[in-house]
């Protein structure tokens, strides 16, 4: 059973605020990544980390921001929420760096913004 | 453009019989494709993969199959259980794109008692 968590797993909160997604791994996978799914649609890629001090952007644009400070924790802050960030944000974690390893994912963050 | 594509986006079966959730993808350079189930308010789970240098791969009632000339993969569950109620979702990646998922918009799948 994977193990990566990721809080809150439910937030309403009003425009312009700062928001902050927590998701934490204990696996020690060097890869985690950011997913954005909106209902009935396919997850797109957002950001991904192939380790500490390593971030890149997904395939989706996104005005949301990561860190990657520590290997378990990769967070995924939005500085200034406005509706269109309302979503369901998953985060998920992989190990090695050649080897075709599944990808495991935390339970996710539904985000609405009012 | 959607890369990879699940045209149903539902599938009703009954108990026991079989279910088979297609997908077609269009970039010739995956090579690495997987299956994940996604419950309602959970993430998604890893189900089962195939490289592209096989056909077919079998997990106890679960099997897919890939069809490269087609461009096509399918999921085989038999036989099917309610338990097996859930939203599938079907992903290719490849070596060029530092092993990165492109994911379909998922089937969901409903088996009837």
């Amino acid at each position: 059973e994977a193990d990566i968590y990721q809080t809150p797993r439910y937030l309403v909160i009003g425009t312009g605020k700062k928001i902050t997604l927590e998701c934490s791994q204990t696996m020690g996978h060097d890869k985690m990544y950011w997913y954005q799914q909106d209902p009935g649609m396919e997850l797109h890629l957002i950001h991904y980390s192939y380790g500490v001090n390593s971030t890149e952007k997904g395939d989706l644009s996104s005005e949301s921001t990561v860190s990657r400070i520590r290997t378990e924790h990769f967070p995924l802050t939005l500085e200034s929420a406005r509706p269109s960030h309302t979503s369901q944000y998953l985060c998920a974690s992989s190990e090695g760096s050649y080897s075709n390893q599944p990808q495991h994912f935390g339970d996710g963050t539904r985000l609405s913004i009012l | 453009d959607q890369q990879v594509k699940q045209n149903s986006p539902s599938l009703s079966v009954q108990e026991g019989r079989i279910s088979i959730l297609n997908c077609d993808y269009t970039n010739s350079m995956f090579d690495y494709f997987l299956w994940y189930k996604k419950y309602p308010a959970e993430g998604p789970t890893f189900l089962i993969s195939i490289s592209s240098i096989k056909d077919k791969n079998e997990d106890g009632r679960f099997t897919v199959f890939l069809n490269k000339s087609a461009k096509h993969l399918s999921l085989h569950i038999v036989p099917s259980q309610p338990g097996d109620s859930a939203v599938y979702f079907c992903a290719a990646t490849s070596s060029g794109s530092a092993r990165q998922l492109t994911f379909g918009s998922g089937t969901q799948l409903t088996v009837l008692p």
